[in-house]
């Protein structure tokens, strides 16, 4: 496909257990970013990839959450211990460089639900 | 703290009215102004964005008028139509571009 896809779509899960989220940006985008939108919120930024490195993990809420990228391409965001808050919908979007000039490519984000 | 604070939260327009959708900053080291249109279920999908050197953009019947020593920009839809409606976003960034978001309005036309 054309767009950034991110898997599953929806999750739910029990308090407790560790998720695993995909993304899979647009083909030789460089930059790789992820968010949480939390019901009635705007975006919150959590982890921005440059290639296979994180330069700014500043948004990641505790040690908790984790993210890695591999080949320059597909995303994982995992978080441990999943916890009643974590429940969002947490989105992925990639752009070809990361400067202002290049916009972000949203992915529909996978909507997770932690009972 | 919250960098950009975007209002209303919520926004109802009649078919054929103009919607208006204000935001405010704080970092003056901002230096792009994008919005965000985003539809149920779906992620944002970049809009129409502006850069402090000009004070308005206009693209079809999106406009963003800047305001650079108020630090305020603000979008409006002329002649807004029911398949706008949708919660929009307004963002800032600086540098490498990690946005930053405002809470998002959300617009409702009606026929």
């Amino acid at each position: 496909g054309a767009g950034v896809s991110q898997s599953p779509s929806n999750k739910v899960t029990e308090k407790g257990k560790d998720v695993e989220l995909r993304c899979d940006p647009i083909s030789g985008h460089t930059a790789l970013y992820w968010y949480r939108q939390r019901l009635g919120q705007g975006l919150e930024f959590l982890i921005y990839f440059q290639g296979n490195s994180a330069p700014d993990k500043s948004g990641l809420p505790s040690d908790r959450f984790s993210a890695e990228r591999t080949g320059e391409s597909v995303s994982t965001l995992t978080i441990q211990r999943t916890q009643q808050e974590d429940s969002a919908v947490y989105l992925c979007a990639s752009s070809l460089l990361p400067d202002s000039n290049q916009p972000q490519h949203f992915g529909d984000g996978t909507r997770l639900s932690i009972l | 703290q919250q960098q950009v604070k975007q209002s209303p939260q919520s926004l109802i327009v009649q078919k054929g009215g103009i919607s208006i959708i204000n935001c405010a900053y704080e970092n003056t080291a901002f230096d792009y102004f994008p919005w965000y249109q985003q539809f149920p279920g779906k992620g944002p999908a970049l809009l129409i964005a502006i850069r402090p050197d000009v004070s308005e953009k206009k693209e079809g019947r999106f406009t963003i008028s800047f305001n650079k020593s108020a630090k305020q920009f603000s979008l409006h839809i002329m002649d807004s139509q029911p398949g706008d409606s949708a919660t929009y976003f307004c963002a800032a960034t600086e540098g490498y571009s990690t946005l930053t978001f405002g809470k998002g309005t959300m617009l409702l036309v009606s026929p």
